[in-house]
């Protein structure tokens, strides 16, 4: 079946512009997280999201950043401002109880 | 705050090898849980483990729970080439969010 799909794939922008970034989680699944993996790194606890709600939203570093998810599926990340620091693999991943299933992430590139 | 520290950072590994990943915490998780990823995708998720103590084996590999719950590690068998990646360990919390490692890459020696 369709797992976890993330739009664009590769993005690349300059410094100042707004982004946004695209999450599909797989059907049904309740809690949606967003992470953030530097080159070669471990992940970084974004945002959470149960349903259109966001119980934890402790992970976003600055209020540039923000998320919203519509109809307990699609999830937009959008960051404003972007600075070069914001260069990252963003990845999204969909749960429906325990396990979570990540998509394959966005390349973000700010220059 | 809850940190998970995960050593080696990088591993050169030749065929038929054995070798151990490890990772350490603090804090005690609930359960924690291990990962792969490839270059240019999502992790995969390989194990949860949940009881301190438990043992858990996927074919040449072999996870291990601390019995306090703020340590695992993973030790592979005979390693092969298809090993190569970025293994994660992951601690859950109580909302289902995930704290990791910095990962440890696992690469052939040349």
């Amino acid at each position: 079946g369709a797992g976890v799909s993330q739009s664009p794939s590769n993005k690349v922008t300059e410094k100042g512009k707004d982004v946004e970034l695209r999450c599909d989680p797989i059907s049904g699944h309740t809690a949606l997280y967003w992470y953030r993996q530097s080159l070669g790194q471990g992940l970084e606890f974004l945002i959470y999201f149960q349903g259109n709600s966001a119980p934890d939203k402790s992970g976003l570093p600055s209020d540039r950043f923000s998320a919203e998810r519509t109809g307990g599926s699609v999830s937009t990340l959008t960051i404003q401002r972007t600075q070069q620091e914001d260069s990252a693999v963003y990845l999204c991943a969909s749960s429906p109880r325990h396990e979570q299933f990540f998509g394959p992430g966005t390349r973000l590139t700010v220059l | 705050t809850q940190l998970l520290e995960q050593s080696p950072q990088f591993l050169s590994i030749q065929e038929g090898e054995n070798l151990t990943v490890y990772c350490n915490s603090s804090s005690v998780f609930s359960s924690l849980q291990w990962y792969r990823q490839e270059p240019g995708e999502g992790p995969v998720l390989l194990v949860t483990v949940v009881t301190g103590g438990e043992v858990k084996k996927l074919k040449r590999l072999t996870f291990q729970f601390g019995d306090a719950r703020k340590d695992s590690s993973l030790h592979i068998t005979a390693a092969q080439p298809g090993d190569t990646g970025l293994y994660l360990c992951a601690g859950v919390s109580n909302t289902g969010k995930l704290i990791f490692g910095q990962g440890t890459t696992l690469q052939e020696k040349p």
